[in-house]
């Protein structure tokens, strides 16, 4: 069964200070990579895509095959990113694409 | 654009009761999910639909839960009898598709609590 894991729980750092949050994932098929943001009193909404290779809010996620990471980092953190991130997978060549396996979250919290 | 609709917001119930939920996806989204999301975890699909039909629901504990989707637009998750365990927000997401991509749109949940 496909597995995401997130190994930190909860991430703190200061305003202006990088940040980088750990996505490990086991895979069958065409792996897709998604990363998810929940901020306070918010739904659930993507943040970004691997496929996309876009910078959202100054956030990138380069997709490693070889060592099946895909982690979300930032260059300055502010105060606003504060939030709970879901690492997610889905199979794109699968019958069932769409299908999300999701981490089990980390909690970023910058500190002013 | 309306986003995802749920319905109710909060549920409290007692062990065995049956609970229902509803949920309106975004108009013309093909697709359906439900997930569960226990305390301290990430959401875990329950039950994926195309349009009415289900494409996956091999996570749905089908002695308790069931869920349909009438003419391919709204959906009901109903569990019973609940059990302690089923304690969790419950999240609805309808897909928009462009090109080969998917994105989900979630709803604000569904926290249910049993008692």
């Amino acid at each position: 069964a496909q597995r995401v894991t997130q190994p930190e729980k909860l991430l703190s750092v200061f305003k202006g200070a990088p940040v980088e949050l750990k996505c490990n994932y086991s895979y069958s098929g065409s792996p897709e990579l998604f990363w998810y943001v929940q901020y306070s009193r918010q739904r659930l909404q993507l943040l970004l895509r691997h496929i996309s290779r876009e910078s959202i809010k100054g956030f990138t996620a380069d997709l490693n095959k070889g060592e099946t990471s895909f982690h979300l980092k930032k260059p300055f953190a502010q105060e606003e990113d504060s939030a709970m991130y879901y690492c997610a997978y889905t199979n794109a060549g699968g019958t069932s694409y769409g299908k999300l396996t999701f981490g089990q979250g980390t909690i970023l919290t910058v500190h002013p | 654009e309306a986003g995802v609709a749920q319905s109710p917001r909060y549920k409290i119930i007692e062990k065995r009761q049956s609970v229902a939920f509803w949920c309106n996806p975004i108009s013309g989204h093909a697709t359906l999910y439900w997930y569960q999301q226990i305390l301290g975890q990430g959401p875990k699909l329950l039950i994926q639909f195309q349009n009415n039909g289900v494409v996956d629901d091999s996570q749905l504990p089908k002695d308790r839960f069931s869920a349909e989707r009438l003419k391919g637009v709204d959906s009901t998750l109903k569990i019973q009898p609940a059990k302690l365990e089923d304690s969790a927000v419950y999240l609805c997401a309808s897909g928009e598709t462009s090109g080969a991509w998917e994105t989900q749109y979630f709803g604000p949940g569904t926290r249910l609590l049993v008692l």
